[in-house]
């Protein structure tokens, strides 16, 4: 079964500290992973997309990089600002040759002050 | 800016009601979903919609129903609201049904099933 796998669960860390969100995926055939950022009470928002070809994107404090030989997909965030405080969801393709998607379960990051 | 509304933030229904939630985009976009959230579980795809008047089931779609009677609307029906469907649904669209698409999302709405 095609799964995407987002460690840790839930992270808290200083305001001002760097953090890496890790995205695990076994979907096959693999073309692109996909970062959201969902602030509490809210929808998703797209941070960055990842294609196969692709090796690190950058988007302001994020970071995104893809190794396709292990199967991850991660996301740094850069000095991070209380407003990082959301959950990042990693979303790949069904697999298969079927439309749709895979959502990671996601991961609740805390920026303390 | 993109936009996708949803009708209702917060809703409280009773047991058995009917339900609406109604969601309306802005972008002319083809396709249209509902999801369930739930903690620990991620997101669900429960109905998608690929133009108007038509409909697909994603994975839960037991005990929900849909409606596209027009491109920008997009209405998810619980035809007897139970218990278990205290959830946050949202609503999103896109203009690309390749998975690299990108969805836009409304805010959600909250219901609670008492």
């Amino acid at each position: 079964k095609n799964q995407v796998e987002q460690s840790p669960q839930s992270l808290i860390i200083l305001e001002g500290k760097n953090c890496t969100l890790q995205c695990n995926y076994t979907v096959s055939p693999f073309s692109n992973l996909r970062w959201y950022k969902q602030d509490t009470g809210r929808g998703p928002v797209s941070l960055t997309i990842m294609t196969f070809s692709e090796n690190t994107k950058s988007n302001g404090r994020y970071t995104a990089t893809l190794d396709a030989d292990t199967k991850q997909s991660s996301l740094h965030i850069t000095a991070s600002q209380l407003s990082d405080s959301a959950s990042y969801i990693c979303v790949g393709p069904r697999g298969g040759g079927a439309d749709g998607l895979t959502f990671g379960k996601g991961t609740h990051l805390i920026i303390q002050p | 800016d993109v936009k996708v509304t949803q009708s209702s933030r917060y809703l409280v229904k009773r047991t058995g009601e009917k339900v609406f939630l109604e969601c309306v985009q802005d972008m002319d976009h083809e396709n249209m979903f509902w999801y369930r959230q739930d903690p620990g579980l991620g997101l669900r795809l429960i109905y998608f919609s690929y133009d108007v008047k038509m409909k697909e089931k994603g994975d839960i779609p037991e005990g929900y129903s849909v409606s596209r009677e027009k491109k920008e609307r997009f209405s998810l029906i619980l035809e007897s609201a139970s218990t278990n469907q205290t959830s946050m649904y949202l609503c999103a669209s896109n203009a690309d049904r390749r998975s690299t698409g990108e969805l836009f999302f409304g805010e959600g709405s909250r219901l609670t099933v008492l």
